[in-house]
């Protein structure tokens, strides 16, 4: 059974802070990690993508993977109340394959 | 790039009936298609996988016989739930892959069957 594990949250940092968002996953054999961003009542949105070892940076948003210890992760710089959604951590193990979802973490940016 | 609309964005019928949705990927060819449902404050359900020009796949649970997926071109997929139940008012969401690993969601379609 694939698993994407995340803390429910709510997660709660203030206007400007850097939220830290956190991800693991049990397949091995995982090949592509996202990041989605889901607003209340909307559907959801790709933000990140990241495919090796490493850091990605993309404006305010840096994902960050570590497959030895099966763990991807989110930060988003400069915190913005507009930052306020449920963020979904979600694996896939190959082209056009279909996705493992984590349950979500809930950020809340607070003035 | 990589824009899903799906039609429509809400509907409401009655129990019995029939409601077909329609989700398209707008500049870009879709050879996968995927649908998923979302209770509320719930993540997203993977309901089937569709392939265009061959049967979708089932997730463990789901009726095919009642969630009816054709994938008859590289930019449209249609999700059809037959007779109706209350207990199938949800939020359907489809996204659409091309030959990459991204997913790309649709607006979602909020379904209220009475």
């Amino acid at each position: 059974q694939k698993e994407v594990e995340q803390n429910s949250g709510p997660l709660s940092v203030p206007e400007g802070a850097i939220a830290s968002l956190n991800c693991t996953y049990s397949d091995r054999v995982s090949q592509s990690f996202f990041w989605y961003r889901q607003y209340s009542g909307k559907s959801p949105e790709l933000i990140m993508s990241i495919y090796s070892n490493g850091d990605k940076e993309d404006g305010r948003f840096t994902a960050q993977l570590n497959k030895a210890s099966q763990y991807v992760s989110l930060l988003i710089r400069d915190s913005q109340p507009s930052d306020s959604a449920t963020y979904l951590c979600a694996v896939g193990t190959g082209t056009a394959s279909k996705l493992t979802f984590g349950t979500g973490t809930r950020l809340q940016v607070t003035l | 790039g990589a824009v899903v609309s799906q039609h429509p964005s809400w509907v409401i019928c009655k129990s019995g009936t029939s409601v077909k949705i329609e989700c398209r990927s707008l500049d870009f060819q879709a050879t996968t298609m995927f649908w998923y449902r979302q209770f509320p404050k719930q993540s997203l359900m993977l309901m089937a996988t569709s392939n265009e020009g061959s049967k979708a796949t089932y997730e463990q649970g789901v009726e095919k016989d009642k969630f009816l997926i054709n994938h008859a071109s590289l930019t449209l997929s249609t999700l059809t739930v037959t007779s109706a139940h209350p207990e199938d008012s949800s939020f359907y969401i489809c996204s659409a892959s091309a030959s990459s690993y991204e997913q790309y969601f649709g607006p979602g379609t909020r379904l209220t069957v009475t």
